[in-house]
């Protein structure tokens, strides 16, 4: 079975500094690889994908993820964090069985940047 | 994203009461799901639907049963709610094309207590 994990509960990032939410997968075959993003209050928000291609893929909000095949991890980046980038962070990845797909979702990591 | 709606956003009840979670979606997707999010264990999948005569179980089934009406609208019920079924609540969609990676599109959440 497909899997993520999210090694960290929290991240706290200054204001202006990059910042790395971690995501590892486990899959049996081709990875499709997701993050979304939940504001307080609110649903989650898609952020970006990797389906196949090239390694660094970029989102909305200035977001990006680097896909390390050798390393089965899917970080999520960003130059320079704002304070409105505190949120929860969720990585997925899509399961495929059975001819249905279904999106295997991480724990979270809440993200926290101070002025 | 407004073209998911869930009703209501709040929902305090007492044990055994049956309860119905409503959402309707206006994006023309065939593919529609039900997740509960608890604090510390991400999202888990209830139900999904992938048209309106097809619906299977997800991960954590037992309590909930659902009915799609329609193409749009798709509802979650607990028959006889228990505490331990307090959560936040999600419906997403997605499309049926390319469908082992697109992403999926989140309601607002119902925010579920059960006393």
């Amino acid at each position: 079975a497909q899997s993520v994990a999210q090694p960290e509960d929290q991240v706290n990032v200054a204001e202006g500094n990059p910042l790395t939410v971690k995501c590892t997968y486990s899959v049996s075959g081709n990875p499709y690889l997701f993050w979304y993003v939940q504001y307080p209050n609110r649903g989650l928000q898609f952020l970006l994908k990797y389906i196949t291609g090239d390694n660094l893929v970029k989102g909305s909000y200035g977001f990006e993820a680097e896909f390390n095949k050798s390393q089965t991890s899917f970080h999520l980046k960003k130059p320079s964090a704002l304070v409105s980038d505190s949120a929860l962070y969720f990585c997925a990845v899509s399961e495929v069985s059975g001819g249905y797909n279904k999106l295997i979702f991480g724990a979270g990591t809440r993200l926290a940047v101070h002025p | 994203d407004a073209d998911v709606t869930q009703t209501p956003r709040n929902r305090i009840t007492k044990t055994g009461k049956r309860i119905m979670l409503e959402c309707s979606q206006t994006k023309g997707h065939d593919r529609m799901y039900w997740y509960r999010q608890d604090p510390g264990l991400g999202l888990r999948l209830i139900y999904y639907s992938f048209d309106v005569k097809d619906i299977n179980k997800g991960e954590i089934s037992d309590g909930y049963s659902v009915s799609r009406q329609a193409q749009a609208k798709f509802s979650l019920s607990l028959e006889s709610a228990i505490p331990n079924q307090t959560a936040l609540y999600f419906c997403a969609t997605s499309d049926t094309t390319a469908s082992s990676y697109n992403e999926q599109f989140f309601g607002p959440g119902t925010r579920l207590t059960v006393l």
